[in-house]
């Protein structure tokens, strides 16, 4: 069964405080793992795809990395406007790649002016 | 707006009554799907539609769920005799039918409230 772990679950941050939110997972045969943004209320806004261990993603202060076990959101110099739930989610090419996301809990993110 | 829409956005209903949530992809995207979330929770996958054959179905879809996506255009989620644990957000989402592009789009979510 597929499994995803985030950490940590809350993080506080002055602005312009750089720091990273973790995502572990378990997947028999990763398809892609995804990054998502929720505001409170919405639903999950879409950021990155990665598919290949090695592989970077980058928009505006958010970068996005990947290893064969985890994947690290990094956000530089942030602004109160990143305040959100990040979402990590990954799908596994068990059903020819169109399978339903496996999402972890997220990790709540503060960050003060 | 040519994002995922989602009707109603906010749902109150008694336990023991059927609710129908309604969905309406981006335009010209194959797959569809639903999911639904709690409180402190990150989406839960229910179902999943190529076109309008249902091509996957959790466990967490009991048989008082049902959905159905006629014609391959917007699809429909039917709760049955609703429960209060039923009591979440319902998310639809939406993706092109792309080799390498397998990125899912969310609606705005139904909240249920069954009380």
């Amino acid at each position: 069964e597929d499994q995803v772990t985030q950490s940590p679950e809350a993080l506080r941050l002055q602005e312009g405080e750089s720091s990273s939110l973790n995502c572990s997972y378990t997947v028999s045969g990763l398809r892609g793992l995804f990054w998502y943004r929720q505001d409170p209320g919405k639903g999950p806004e879409f950021l990155f795809t990665l598919y290949s261990a090695g592989e970077e993603k980058e928009k505006e202060r958010l970068k996005a990395t990947l290893t064969k076990k985890e994947s690290f959101l990094h956000i530089t110099a942030p602004k109160p406007e990143d305040s959100a739930t990040y979402l990590c989610a990954v799908q596994s090419i068990r059903g020819g790649g169109a399978d339903g996301l496996t999402f972890g809990k997220g990790t709540h993110l503060i960050i003060q002016p | 707006d040519t994002g995922v829409s989602q009707n109603p956005r906010h749902k109150i209903t008694k336990r023991g009554q059927n609710v129908t949530f309604r969905c309406d992809p981006i335009s010209e995207h194959n797959r569809l799907y639903w999911y639904r979330q709690t409180l402190g929770q990150g989406p839960e996958f229910l179902t999943y539609f190529q076109n309008e054959a249902q091509l996957e179905k959790s466990r967490l879809l009991s048989d008082r769920f049902s959905a159905e996506r006629p014609k391959g255009s917007f699809s429909t989620l039917e709760i049955q005799r609703t429960e209060q644990g039923d009591s979440a957000m319902y998310l639809c989402a939406s993706s092109p039918l792309r080799i390498s592009s397998y990125e899912q789009y969310f609606g705005p979510g139904t909240r249920l409230t069954v009380t």
